[in-house]
């Protein structure tokens, strides 16, 4: 099974409204990281969280992260249309090497 | 400054074909990584090279992939024979890891190629 989980797999909002997606992980992590990626493009990197951080904000974006729960959250808030795409968490086994695995994503649409 | 290049962004061939994906990573990242993505299996790490060597290919599928880093500037993936299965978009990542594990820094992706074995 895969370390990180997201969670729901699907969101559809209106613009304005905030998104918010949760992600579950397994094991032990040195940091996770969140990514966004648009249809037909890679992976874009948004933000990393370290295990000793609680909480970190990148303009409108603010990520929680939860080392007891082994659970991180991604808010966007004031969504956009632009803000349509796939986001993955990727967590960062400490017992496998720190390999960085992805979870299956939660694709969110924002409507206009 | 230039992202991840990797062609073709699109290949379609028949069974058994030999198929060469390339890869051109970010200038100074000492971290280049190969991943598949399907609908069925997400995004999966096939290999990845530090310094051109490569540390871990536990996720390469068959024998009949192989990657190649012959210098800082330039990999390659290749699937010979290719088959249906193997059908799916395959990206090209770097990272620069500033003397750290290279899972403490954001990978850089291309956008991709994807492929379609007939």
């Amino acid at each position: 099974s895969q370390q990180g989980e997201e969670d729901p797999q699907a969101l559809s909002i209106q613009e304005g409204e905030n998104a918010t997606m949760n992600c579950s992980y397994k094991t032990s992590i040195n940091n996770l990281q969140w990514y966004r990626q648009n249809s037909g493009r890679g992976l874009v990197h948004l933000i990393l969280i370290r295990s000793n951080e609680r909480e970190k904000h990148s303009g409108r974006l603010r990520v929680t992260l939860d080392t007891s729960k082994k659970s991180s959250s991604l808010l966007i808030t004031a969504s956009r249309a632009a803000d349509t795409a796939s986001y993955f968490c990727a967590t960062d086994d400490y017992n496998a090497g720190n390999m960085l695995t992805f979870g299956g994503g939660t694709r969110l649409m924002v409507k206009p | 400054d230039a992202g991840v290049i990797q062609s073709p962004r699109h290949e379609v061939t028949e069974m058994g074909q030999e198929v060469t994906l390339r890869c051109k990573p970010i200038s100074g990242h000492d971290y280049l990584f190969w991943y598949r993505q399907t609908m069925m299996r997400g995004l999966e790490l096939l290999i990845y090279f530090n310094n051109n060597v490569p540390i871990d290919d536990s996720g390469m599928p068959e024998d009949r992939f192989s990657a190649k880093m012959p210098n800082a500037s330039f990999s390659t993936l290749k699937i010979q024979p290719s088959e249906p299965r193997d059908s799916a978009v395959y990206f090209c990542a770097s990272s620069q890891s500033r003397g750290q594990i290279y899972s403490n820094q954001p990978q850089h992706f291309g956008d991709g190629t994807r492929l379609s074995i007939l």
